[in-house]
């Protein structure tokens, strides 16, 4: 069975910090890796993605990296706004995605 | 473009009453997923479906009833409520596809059983 840990849970900064964000998975056979963003109350938002085959996605401020014989993807934010508070979570396929618990995010202005 | 939308979005049920909710996707997507969430448990997976007709069990199916009548439609269905099903229920979708599993979510639904 796939686990997905997510560490740390909970990261507050100050403002224009980078942000690193891990995730790990137990099983390495893949399809793709999907970072979600998630604002209290609400659904989740689709940030990137990382088919098994590419080590990197960008958009904008955000890199994420992928690293399959390893387990991990972590995804970086670059110069944090308040506006990026929010809870990233991970997920895993193929098929049926496995989530990790999430990162809590604060950015203090 | 609504991408996918759940209906009700809040809902408060009385302990053995019945609800039903509606997922409905417009992207054509194969995979339909139903998951609940819960503080400090993250995301599980309730109950799944790659196609029209098909249905799969997922994490925690029990006391819960899906079906997939048509592409586009997705249901979730509580025979007889319990508190402890009181939770935030999303639906999602996806292609079958081992190069694009993208997966988009509803807003939401809020259920509490009291």
């Amino acid at each position: 069975k796939q686990e997905v840990t997510q560490i740390p849970a909970a990261l507050s900064v100050p403002e224009g910090e980078n942000l690193v964000l891990n995730c790990s998975f137990t099983d390495s056979a893949i399809y793709n890796l999907q970072w979600f963003r998630q604002d209290p109350g609400k659904g989740l938002t689709s940030l990137l993605l990382i088919q098994s085959s590419q080590r990197e996605q960008t958009s904008g401020r955000l890199n994420a990296s992928l690293d399959k014989s390893s387990g991990r993807s972590t995804l970086y934010i670059a110069a944090s706004q308040p506006g990026d508070s929010a809870t990233y979570l991970c997920a895993v396929s193929p098929g049926k995605l496995s989530f990790g618990a999430g990162t809590t995010v604060t950015v203090r202005a | 473009n609504a991408g996918v939308t759940q209906t009700p979005k809040f809902r408060v049920l009385k302990t053995g009453q019945s609800m039903t909710l509606l997922c409905a996707q417009d992207m054509n997507h194969e995979y339909m997923y139903w998951y609940r969430q819960d503080p400090g448990m993250g995301l599980r997976l309730i109950h799944y479906s790659v196609g029209e007709g098909t249905t799969a069990k997922g994490e925690v199916p029990d006391g819960y009833n899906v079906s997939r009548l048509k592409k586009q439609n997705f249901l979730l269905g509580l025979e007889s409520a319990a508190p402890s099903q009181t939770s935030v229920y999303f639906c999602a979708s996806s292609y079958i596809s081992s190069v694009n599993t993208e997966a988009f979510f509803g807003q939401g639904t809020r259920l509490t059983v009291v």
